[in-house]
């Protein structure tokens, strides 16, 4: 168990809605960050955030957008959903923004947009 | 930009086999360097990682040594088992502006067979 908590594990949704999914850090983490695994593009970072702000933004569509809140808890919410944007999105922690701590993973959101 | 290059999987080996998942990068200044795991229906976890060049990262039998002079960050195992079968990922850790963040390879499957 690596500490990361993502919520919901499954979520199905139609073309055009809103989501928003949420990540807890593990205990003393300052740091998330937000990837999204698809077959096609492999693992793609979408931002980071660090004490409640933003410190890194990758492939991120304007559709998506994120925050981290106090209490470290994130959440990650999709508009205007496309069938492409099904996927696996992961959110993942690390207690500092130094090259070698490690990022700790949860196990995932799967979305599914039909 | 940061860039990781993975072999191509799937990787089918037989019990006992020995492993080598090439893996190489491409990166300003000094990255870490990780190999993360995935089993089916999980999130990644952390397997091995190396901060300079020439040290060698180790963790349940598996081992990778950070090669500047080859950009190269390979993993090896003497002998695998049923139960490594997963998809494994080579990732580097970038700093950019105010934030870290991993860039991860394809990843690549492995099989072990009885």
């Amino acid at each position: 168990d690596s500490g990361v908590t993502q919520t919901p594990k499954h979520l199905i949704t139609a073309t055009g809605q809103r989501v928003t999914l949420r990540c807890s850090p593990r205990s003393g983490d300052l740091s998330v960050y937000w990837y999204q695994q698809s077959l096609d593009q492999g693992l793609q970072f979408l931002i980071q955030y660090y004490n409640g702000e933003e410190r890194a933004k990758g492939n991120i569509l304007e559709r998506f957008s994120a925050q981290q809140f106090p209490d470290l808890h994130s959440e990650l919410n999709l508009s205007s959903l496309e069938l492409g944007d099904s996927a696996l999105y992961f959110c993942a922690s690390s207690v500092s923004l130094q090259g070698a701590s490690p990022l700790h993973f949860g196990n995932g959101t799967r979305l599914t947009v039909t | 930009g940061d860039s990781v290059t993975q072999m191509e999987g799937p990787v089918t080996l037989s019990e006992e086999a020995f492993l080598t998942i090439n893996c190489t990068y491409t990166a300003t200044g000094y990255p870490s360097l990780f190999w993360y795991v995935q089993y089916p229906g999980e999130g990644l976890q952390l397997l091995l990682k190396a901060t300079k060049a020439d040290d060698k990262g180790s963790n349940k039998g598996f081992e990778a040594t950070y090669r500047k002079e080859t950009t190269s960050f390979h993993l090896e195992k003497g002998s695998v088992q049923v139960s490594d079968s997963a998809v494994y990922f080579c990732a580097l850790s970038g700093v950019t502006g105010g934030g870290n963040k991993l860039t991860f390879g394809t990843g690549t499957q492995l099989k072990v067979e009885l």
